[in-house]
């Protein structure tokens, strides 16, 4: 089925350990996004990208590594987890940087 | 750069009530609009989006939302709830090549 795929949907980790979240569309959408929801906050942009081997930092970059070998996938990497970065994580996509994004249902990290 | 006020942090409505969601955005040309609704656990779903033309746009849920530019808002309506809108809402504004800004989202109860 066409859609937006994110995995893990549940991870605990421990601080300082690396881990990767991966996001896939099917749409073969050229934007991809990733967020992080946390409450009193609402969503905040980490990166975006608007086509392969094209990223661009958002709002809360630091400590975030993205890349976008291939359109359909765009993988979220935490080189050194911090408790700091337990959250909601949320894979969006869109066909342009103004048109409606598609979400994933998100990924809930724990960083023990 | 623009930004996105969602001034109702909680709003609580009974079941049968018509709701107003309020949004207002700032930005000096005509924005690209947008709502989306979650619910818990699951990612953002669009529910409507205004680009152009007609002010007064339909979505989907039987929700409905009016741009109206000499206020720079964009309130999401509903003429009455029903238990299932129970929810978080979220406006978000476009412009120009840059991702969308989302505001801080409104939660929505609905009581009996």
């Amino acid at each position: 089925d066409a859609g937006i795929t994110q995995s893990p949907r549940y991870k605990i980790t421990e601080t300082g350990r690396q881990v990767t979240l991966m996001c896939h569309q099917t749409w073969s959408h050229s934007y991809m996004f990733w967020y992080r929801q946390d409450l009193g906050h609402g969503l905040r942009l980490i990166y975006y990208s608007a086509a392969a081997d094209i990223t661009d930092k958002g709002e809360v970059p630091d400590g975030y590594v993205v890349s976008r070998s291939k359109t359909e996938n765009f993988p979220l990497t935490l080189e050194s987890a911090t408790r700091s970065q337990t959250s909601v994580y949320f894979c969006a996509s869109s066909a342009g940087s103004n048109q409606p994004q598609h979400f994933g249902d998100g990924t809930r990290l724990s960083i023990l | 750069a623009q930004s996105v006020t969602q001034p109702d942090i909680h709003i609580t409505v009974s079941e049968g009530a018509s709701l107003e969601l309020r949004c207002n955005y700032s930005y000096g040309a005509t924005p690209y609009l947008f709502w989306y609704v979650q619910s818990p656990g699951q990612g953002l779903q669009l529910l409507l989006k205004y680009f152009s033309g007609d002010t007064l746009v339909q979505g989907i849920k039987g929700f409905e939302a009016e741009f109206k530019r000499s206020q720079s808002s964009f309130n999401l309506r509903k003429p009455s709830v029903h238990w299932s809108d129970a929810a978080e809402y979220f406006c978000a504004v476009g412009s120009g090549n840059t991702p969308l800004v989302f505001g801080k989202g409104t939660r929505l109860s609905v009581i009996a």
